[in-house]
């Protein structure tokens, strides 16, 4: 059974539009993170949280929003969609933000979003 | 900022032949955590290997990468290529663990048999 479940596994949106992902992770992990991965683009990191707490932003845009309700939660908010945004956004966790070792992320199955 | 280099984008090798994928970085920190992550078509990108040790080799599923600060790479090795490594594989820095990954560009692996 999938230990990070990402909803939903495709998207279509229409330009302008608004669209929330959702991840949702089951591995009791402290830290939850944003990926994303385009055509033009490697993996590349967006955000990340520590207890429900944002600690790094690296997406220059607004329009990007992560929201957690719950420390197992964190959803994506994508307003004013722009075909730019067409990639695959990854969740990811890991046990905590800072670690005495290396800090693994675990990657969900991610959510393939096309903006048209 | 960091940044990562894997030189080769696209790697073509014949079933038992050995794999060697290259990977460089920069970083202006002196202890960086260097990862291997492998992603297979339409799955999610999986861990395969990591270190922080300086000329230490790590080892998992056949495949082995060793970090070394002096020349800041840390390639991926394996001594005979299986039909079933054929995927992405992605180098990727963390400078001071915080899950905060950069990665490199990707090398896709064709393994033939």
């Amino acid at each position: 059974d999938p230990k990070i479940i990402q909803k939903p596994k495709y998207l279509v949106a229409v330009t302008g539009s608004e669209k929330i992902l959702i991840c949702e992770q089951y591995l009791g992990h402290n830290a939850m993170y944003w990926y994303r991965q385009s055509a033009k683009k490697p993996l590349e990191f967006m955000f990340s949280y520590s207890y429900q707490k944002l600690m790094d932003n690296q997406t220059a845009s607004s329009r990007f929003q992560p929201q957690s309700s719950k420390k197992n939660h964190l959803d994506l908010q994508i307003t004013a969609l722009k075909p730019d945004d067409s990639a695959t956004y990854f969740c990811a966790s890991s046990q905590d933000y800072r670690e005495g070792s290396q800090n693994t992320l675990y990657f969900g199955a991610g959510t393939r979003l096309s903006v048209l | 900022g960091d940044s990562v280099t894997q030189t080769e984008g696209l790697v073509t090798l014949t079933e038992g032949l050995p794999v060697m994928l290259n990977c460089t970085y920069q970083t202006i920190y002196s202890n960086p955590f260097l990862f291997w992550y492998v992603q297979h078509l339409n799955e999610s990108p999986r861990l395969l290997l990591k270190s922080f040790t300086d000329n230490k080799r790590t080892e998992h599923q056949g495949f082995h990468a060793t970090l070394h600060k002096s020349s800041s790479s840390f390639h991926l090795q394996k001594s005979s290529a299986q039909l079933s490594d054929s995927a992405l594989y992605y180098c990727a820095l963390d400078n001071t663990n915080t899950g905060k990954l950069t990665f490199g560009d990707g090398t896709v692996l064709t393994v033939k048999p």
